[in-house]
């Protein structure tokens, strides 16, 4: 079946350490997303990817960075520059011609301590 | 700025009731689209339904629509007949327009309201 992918469910680091989250998507989507979500909190956007080789800062950029190799995959890497890392981290992608919504994972929590 | 406000942190409901959520949204730009999504305490969104700012109809989903009022900026999603599976946290969102002059603006960036508890008692 199509989907997105996202893992681990569950993260778990120290402070410092840089960390990678996954995300891999099936249905052949352009445009690919990363969200921030903090508790009782909407999501806020920290990259997104229209085409290969190619991505732009979201609303809250600093602390993060993203490679856009292939077009199934837009991994996240939070760096020990993010002051507060702790969140829930969801994926999304989407067709860039015919519809708007976009199609989300199951997203990764993230703990650092 | 575009802005996105759910006034209701959160709802309890009836099963079998119908229930509205409220949004209100901000924009100077005359092309916007609006959606709703749903998270279930897995923590997955689900798109639900979605609202161009041309169409003249209100859209609908099986049982969900949207009450879109132009004028008021207010964009409602009505829930019918309520089932214990529609607990969830409801998020409504705006697309931002896309810019003539930026190629890569075609990705449609979303902003997200700060949410709607819905609890559906049995």
């Amino acid at each position: 079946d199509g989907g997105i992918t996202q893992s681990p469910k569950y993260l778990f680091r120290k402070e410092g350490q840089n960390v990678t989250l996954s995300c891999e998507q099936n249905l052949n989507h352009d445009a690919m997303y990363w969200y921030r979500q903090d508790p009782g909190q909407g999501l806020r956007l920290i990259y997104y990817s229209q085409i290969v080789n190619d991505f732009q800062k979201g609303d809250i950029a600093e602390g993060y960075s993203v490679s856009r190799e292939k077009k199934e995959s837009f991994p996240l890497t939070v760096t020990s520059a993010q002051k507060n890392p702790t969140a829930f981290y969801l994926c999304a992608s989407r067709m860039t011609a015919g519809t708007y919504e976009q199609y989300f994972g199951p997203g990764t929590r993230l703990t650092v301590t | 700025a575009q802005k996105i406000t759910q006034t209701q942190p959160g709802m309890f409901v009836q099963e079998k009731e119908a229930v509205t959520l409220d949004c209100t949204y901000d924009t100077s730009d005359q092309s916007y689209g609006l959606f709703w999504y749903k998270q279930p305490s897995s923590g997955e969104m689900i798109f639900l339904i979605y609202q161009g700012s041309y169409d003249e109809q209100n859209a609908t989903e099986g049982r969900y629509s949207l009450n879109f009022q132009k004028a008021r900026k207010s964009a409602n999603l009505v829930i019918s007949a309520s089932q214990l599976g529609d607990s969830a946290m409801y998020f409504c969102a705006m697309r931002e327009p896309r810019d003539p002059s930026d190629l890569r603006s075609s990705a449609s960036k979303i902003i997200f309201g700060s949410g709607t508890r819905l609890s559906i008692r049995p």
